[in-house]
Parts: C-alpha cells; sequence; structure tokens
C-alpha cells in the first residue's frame, strides 16, 4: 500500500492527451514539492518533471505537470509510442521524514 | 557527463549482508547527496535513505532503520549501502540515485543492483 495513490493503468492512443493522478496528504503533496519519474521496461527511472511542474532539459514540453491542495498530476499531450512506460509520483513526507512514492501508473499507447 | 556506475548483481543466503557500490562521476561529488531506492520484482520504487556526500549525514527510511547503513569514499567519489540481516523480501533491484535541490529530486540514477536473497 503506497503512500501516495495512482491509478495503476492509463492508455491512448497516439496523438491523445492523457493525464495521471497522484493523491497525497497535507504532510506530503500538500507541503512540499511533488516530482515524476518513467521507467521504460528494463531501465533505471528517469526524472521528468521537478518541483511540480518543472522539466528538466531534454524532457520535451509535450510533458507537464500541476499540483493542486494534496494532488498532482502528469499531463502527456501528443501520446506517443515510446511514452509506454511506467511512471511514478513521489514527495517529500513530514510525517514519515522520508521520499514516498505512488505506486506507479502503466502507461499502455494503444 | 554525470554517471553513477553501480557494482554487479549479487546473491545472498537469508541472514547474510550486502553491501553495493555507486562510483559517481561527472561532477563535484561533495556537492551532492546520495539517494538509495530499491525496486521488488514487478513492484514500485521504495526509497531507503540519503546520505549528505558532504557531511556524511543520512536520513533512513524508517521501515530501515537499524539494518541500513550508507557510507561515502570522497577519495573514489564512490558511496555504499549496506543492508544485513537480508530476508527474502529484499530481492529487489537497487538503485543509487543523485540528488539535487531536496531529498526527492534524483537528477540521475545508477544502472540498478539486482540483490537476489535466497
Amino acid at each position: 500500500q503506497s503512500v501516495l495513490t495512482e491509478p495503476p493503468s492509463a492508455s491512448g492512443t497516439p496523438g491523445q492527451r492523457v493525464t495521471i493522478s497522484c493523491s497525497g496528504s497535507s504532510s506530503n503533496i500538500g507541503s512540499n514539492y511533488v516530482y515524476w519519474y518513467q521507467q521504460l521496461p528494463g531501465t533505471a527511472p528517469k526524472l521528468l518533471i521537478y518541483r511540480n511542474n518543472q522539466r528538466p532539459s531534454g524532457v520535451p514540453d509535450r510533458f507537464s505537470g500541476s499540483k493542486s491542495g494534496t494532488s498532482a498530476s502528469l499531463a502527456i499531450s501528443g501520446l506517443r509510442s515510446e511514452d509506454e512506460a511506467d511512471y511514478y509520483c513521489a514527495a517529500w513526507d513530514d510525517s514519515l521524514s522520508g521520499v514516498v512514492f505512488g505506486g506507479g501508473t502503466k502507461l499502455t499507447v494503444l | 557527463q554525470v554517471q553513477l556506475v553501480q557494482s554487479g548483481a549479487e546473491v545472498k543466503k537469508p541472514g547474510a549482508s550486502v553491501k553495493v557500490s555507486c562510483k559517481a562521476s561527472g561532477y563535484t561529488f561533495t556537492n551532492y547527496g546520495i539517494s538509495w531506492v530499491r525496486q521488488a520484482p514487478g513492484q514500485g520504487l521504495e526509497w531507503m535513505g540519503w546520505i549528505s556526500a558532504y557531511s556524511g549525514s543520512t536520513k533512513y527510511a524508517q521501515k530501515l532503520q537499524g539494518r541500513v547503513t550508507m557510507t561515502t569514499d570522497t577519495s573514489t567519489s564512490t558511496a555504499y549501502m549496506e543492508l544485513r540481516s537480508l530476508r527474502s523480501d529484499d530481492t529487489a533491484v537497487y538503485y543509487c540515485a543523485k540528488g539535487s535541490e531536496t531529498y526527492s529530486d534524483f537528477d540521475y540514477w545508477g544502472q540498478g543492483t539486482l540483490v537476489t536473497v535466497s
């Protein structure tokens, strides 16, 4: 049982816009930055979004992040086959004094 | 370019210990922390803890307190994670990750080290 809640799966067709949600509480998302990581099959995770909505250099602007209250979301527009991966949200949790992750969302491009 | 290169796969018996290394290059090692994250087969990511490469101060996940020790060797820009009293549910891929601005900010990752407890 993960502290942050993500849907286990999401899907879309090429070119579509997909949104992945991440729900937490006041001790994590509500008071700290949210980060998103992309994990392609068989590889290490990669930082996709930091500080709620910032993209590292090299990450396409098709990826965007947002946060409101105790929830956050990752949006992917212009979906491409290479976006098929697992996506994880993460945040610091003040009560646990540790980083907590969502359970991950497996994105399928149909 | 920033690189984190981890040690190779390990097979351990229950009750044993394992020590995984993570050699950093391409940046000033002591300017950033290193976190360790593990992933059991077919499961999600689990944060294990963080170490400051500058001071050696650590933060460990509550679940692993007492069983895990993280250290660094600044002379070789290498971070280490030792996990003791291994159990079968410690079987996982262990990743080191370079920190950036906050504890949750992992901007570069190692390739992962599979530890099998059996």
